[in-house]
């Protein structure tokens, strides 16, 4: 199976400071059809997961121009420019490449 | 408006049975691959299984192969997830999503314990 490993497990920051996450594959996702199917979700305390981002870098209909993804093959970045309150939560990386689907363990963003 | 309801949670024996459903509104529901996605409690997300449109392809984690059966029936834009021979390890809030995760249900809880 696909191992994704996100860094850092918690990331605390400042309103306002920029924040980036890592995920980093066990192997490349690269599907056959030459799409790589990574994406980051947000998951806020008591809720459902958010998607904001798919296929490595376009973002979700109503997120942010702030969330910017990134990377190819097995290494990608989520940046997040200028956090705001509603951006605290848990990100989690997830691909859809190779079956069976897989998320990374997540990275809290909170605050310092 | 999209929308996903799971139903079906609850509190259950080892190795008993339950059956999971979702009910999908506000966009055709045969049009789409949906999914089941889980998470214990204070632990992340994990995926389970998931189905093609027709619900002729379906695909599950190596943990619950043999014991859950994901399942769809278009007619009544209900998605399923048969969950049998349960474990404690099952325990977990469970999601149901459309497949590219841009709509997710508000989960239900599945307890299994004695």
């Amino acid at each position: 199976d696909v191992v994704l490993t996100q860094t850092p497990v918690a990331q605390p920051v400042t309103l306002g400071d920029q924040a980036s996450i890592s995920c980093r594959s066990s192997q490349s996702l690269v599907h056959s059809n030459g799409n790589t199917y990574l994406e980051w979700y947000l998951q806020k305390p008591g809720q459902s997961p958010q998607l904001l981002i798919y296929k490595v870098s376009n973002r979700f209909s109503g997120v942010p121009d702030r969330f910017i993804g990134s990377g190819s093959g097995s290494d990608f970045t989520l940046k997040i420019s200028r956090v705001e309150p509603e951006d605290l939560g848990v990100y989690y990386c997830f691909q859809a490449t190779h079956d069976p689907y897989t998320f990374g363990a997540g990275t809290k963003l909170e605050l310092k | 408006e999209v929308q996903l309801v799971e139903s079906g949670g609850g509190l259950v024996q080892p190795g008993r049975s339950l059956k999971l459903s979702c009910a999908a509104s506000g966009f055709t529901f045969s049009n789409y691959g949906m999914a089941w996605v889980c998470q214990a409690p204070t632990k992340g997300l994990e995926w389970v299984a998931s189905i093609s449109t027709g619900g002729g392809n379906t695909y599950y984690r190596d943990s619950v192969k043999g014991r859950f059966t994901i399942s769809r029936d278009n007619a009544k834009n209900t998605l399923y997830l048969q969950m049998d021979s349960l474990r404690s390890e099952d325990t977990a809030t469970y999601y149901c999503a459309r497949l590219g995760g841009d709509y997710w249900g508000q989960g239900v809880m599945v307890t299994v314990s004695s």
